[in-house]
């Protein structure tokens, strides 16, 4: 069974500090995909990255860095500087690459403060 | 704008009504589905559409019926709900091929009185 745990149920930091995000991973696939989501006051949950099991290469892009690992099964999300308008909720996803079965964990609340 | 819309954005209504939430994306989508966030919960898959046709049911309560009468809309209406199922729907959308990640609306913010 696939299944995602987000620890972190609530984090708080000031702004301009360094905030990373866990996130843990169970399945038994050995293709599969890994996603993270924002979701701003608004609502909508905004698609961040998504990773392909084969590739563990880190990527940054612009304050925003993740770390997957499979020996660990993590694909932790760091916040470099963090901003006030980082303040969300984040969603760590995990997907077979059948759309119908994409497992979200229980989401971080990550207030910035300023 | 993320190319999925959901109305109304907030909807109250009393446990004998009857109302629809409204999903439309005009991305070249096939499949659709939906969502309940509900306050401290993870997100729960509910109904999954593909090509039109409804490919999962979560167990979800018969209060609850979807419809999808075309690729671009997904309709959820509602009937004789509960204080319980007060949350946030969301709609979300994707290309239905290998997965490239889910493409969401703003959501319906649902109070049942």
């Amino acid at each position: 069974a696939q299944k995602v745990t987000q620890a972190q149920t609530e984090i708080s930091v000031v702004e301009k500090e360094d905030v990373t995000l866990d996130c843990v991973y169970e399945t038994r696939d050995t293709t599969y995909y890994l996603f993270w989501y924002k979701q701003p006051p608004s609502g909508e949950l905004v698609f961040l990255i998504r990773r392909n099991s084969f590739d563990e290469q880190n990527e940054i892009s612009g304050r925003y860095s993740w770390n997957f690992q499979k020996s660990t099964s993590s694909f932790n999300f760091t916040i470099t500087a963090s901003q006030v308008v980082d303040s969300a909720v984040y969603f760590c996803a995990l997907s077979d690459g059948n759309n119908n079965d994409m497992r979200f964990g229980a989401g971080t609340r990550l207030t910035v403060k300023p | 704008e993320t190319g999925v819309t959901q109305t109304p954005r907030h909807l109250v209504m009393g446990m004998t009504n009857k109302k629809s939430l409204k999903c439309e994306q005009h991305l070249g989508h096939n499949a659709m589905y939906w969502y309940k966030q509900s306050a401290k919960k993870p997100l729960e898959l509910m109904f999954v559409y593909n090509f039109k046709e409804q490919t999962e049911n979560n167990s979800v309560p018969s209060r609850f019926s979807p419809e999808c009468p075309n690729s671009s809309h997904l309709f959820l209406h509602l009937h004789t709900l509960q204080p319980e199922d007060s949350a946030l729907y969301l709609c979300a959308s994707a290309p239905g091929e290998t997965t490239y990640g889910y493409t969401f609306g703003s959501g319906t913010r649902l109070t049942v009185v």
